[in-house]
This record gives C-alpha cells, structure tokens and sequence, in this order.
C-alpha cells in the first residue's frame, strides 16, 4: 500500500540548516509528485514546493531562496533541505502525494521545533 | 498567487445536521486541459489531512455520500450532510490549478 513518512531531527537551531527525508512506498517516484507542505501551531497549511515526477522542482516563492527539494529515486526517499531557519519555520512538516486525484497520500508529519 | 478565502472559519453544529463550508479563490481555478484542480481535506484532531474530495464533487476512496461538492470557476462549496461525530475537525479546500497551490484558511467543525 502507498505510504510516505517524514523523518528528521526535531530541534534546530536558529539560523542553521534542517534536513528532513521522506520515504516512500507502494509507488514510484518517477510516476507520482511528491509535495511538501508545513503549518505553524494552530495555524494552517502553507504549500512549500514539489518534486515533480520528471525530477524538476518548483518552489514557493518566499521560500525559494533557502529551500531545496531532491530525491534519490533508488531508494525511494525525497530531501527538503532548508537553510536559514528561523522560529516562524517551527511546525509540523509533511510530505504528500499528488495526482489528478488531489493530494491522495499523506505522511503522519514530523514536528520541528527552531530553539537554541 | 491565487488566495483561496473560505468561510466562516469555524461552525458549531449538532450531530445529524447539514452544514456547508464555502471557499472563494482569486482566479478561475480551470485548467488548460479543461479541468478544475479544487480539493477539499479534512484534518482531524492530531491527525494528518485527508482527501475527502478532488477536482470540484469527485468522492476520494473511502470518503462517504454524505460529502458533497459543488461549484465552479472561483466559487466552491462542500455539503456534509447528516453530520457524524467523525467529521469534527479543520476543513481546507486547495488548488492546484496554479503554482504556487494554495490552501484556504480553514473551517473548523465543532460540536454544538
């Protein structure tokens, strides 16, 4: 069955670096968008950018100039890596799946909190 | 960038009654192959988001008739009807008609 999991450290630091990883099963990356979106405590959902099944990416734009998004098809897993991190960045991180469906599949998150 | 405005941002309803949830966006969210990528998801307490409907008033898998939705252009609606205790929780309709895709604000169902 199709399952995506986020996984990463829960702490950063201000203005360091967060790297997550999403691992994907029950389908192909080079079939299927994997997208990630995030949202604040008690607030909403933000889209921050995708991996398109061709392996182009596309950003949001106010993210764009920290945010990257890869992947390793071989082993089924999608990188964000985000520098600059501030404390507005401090939320749950999810990655999802997206088709003509809508966005079918979603991860159960990881929460990252930015404290020193 | 397309804003997506829903309304109201929470509603109190009692178990059994029909509520609907309204979502405006900025732009027409038809695509150039025809179609209309508005979505509706439901998140419940703790949980992730789900797909409840896709592309306007298509069901996701496992979603039950009691959801509805309807609308066209830049003015949407889902329907829930005969409201169950399983359905509390923050409704979001999405776009993905337009880069960068877009949530809307969210509508949180509350028992009355």
């Amino acid at each position: 069955q199709v399952q995506l999991k986020e996984s990463g450290p829960g702490l950063v630091q201000p203005s360091q670096t967060l790297s997550l990883t999403c691992t994907v099963s029950g389908f192909s990356l080079t079939s299927y968008h994997v997208h990630w979106v995030r949202q604040p405590p008690g607030r909403g959902l933000e889209w921050m950018g995708v991996i398109w099944n061709d392996g182009n990416t596309g950003y949001n734009s106010p993210l764009k100039p920290r945010l990257s998004i890869s992947r390793d098809t071989s082993k089924s897993q999608v990188f964000l890596t985000m520098n600059s991190l501030q404390t507005e960045d401090t939320g749950i991180y999810y990655c999802n799946r997206m088709s003509p469906l809508g966005f079918d599949y979603w991860g159960q998150g990881v929460m990252v909190t930015v404290s020193s | 960038d397309v804003v997506m405005t829903q309304t109201p941002p929470s509603l109190s309803v009692a178990i059994g009654q029909s509520v609907s949830i309204s979502c405006k966006s900025s732009q027409s969210l038809v695509y150039s192959d025809g179609k209309t990528y508005l979505h509706w998801l439901l998140q419940s307490p703790g949980r992730s988001p789900r797909r409840l409907i896709y592309q306007v008033s298509n069901l996701g898998s496992g979603v039950p008739d009691r959801f509805s939705g309807t609308g066209s252009q830049k003015d949407f609606t889902l329907k829930i009807s005969r409201v169950e205790a399983e359905d509390l929780g923050v409704y979001y309709c999405a776009q993905t008609t337009h880069v960068p895709y877009t949530f809307g604000g969210g509508t949180k169902l509350e028992l009355k």
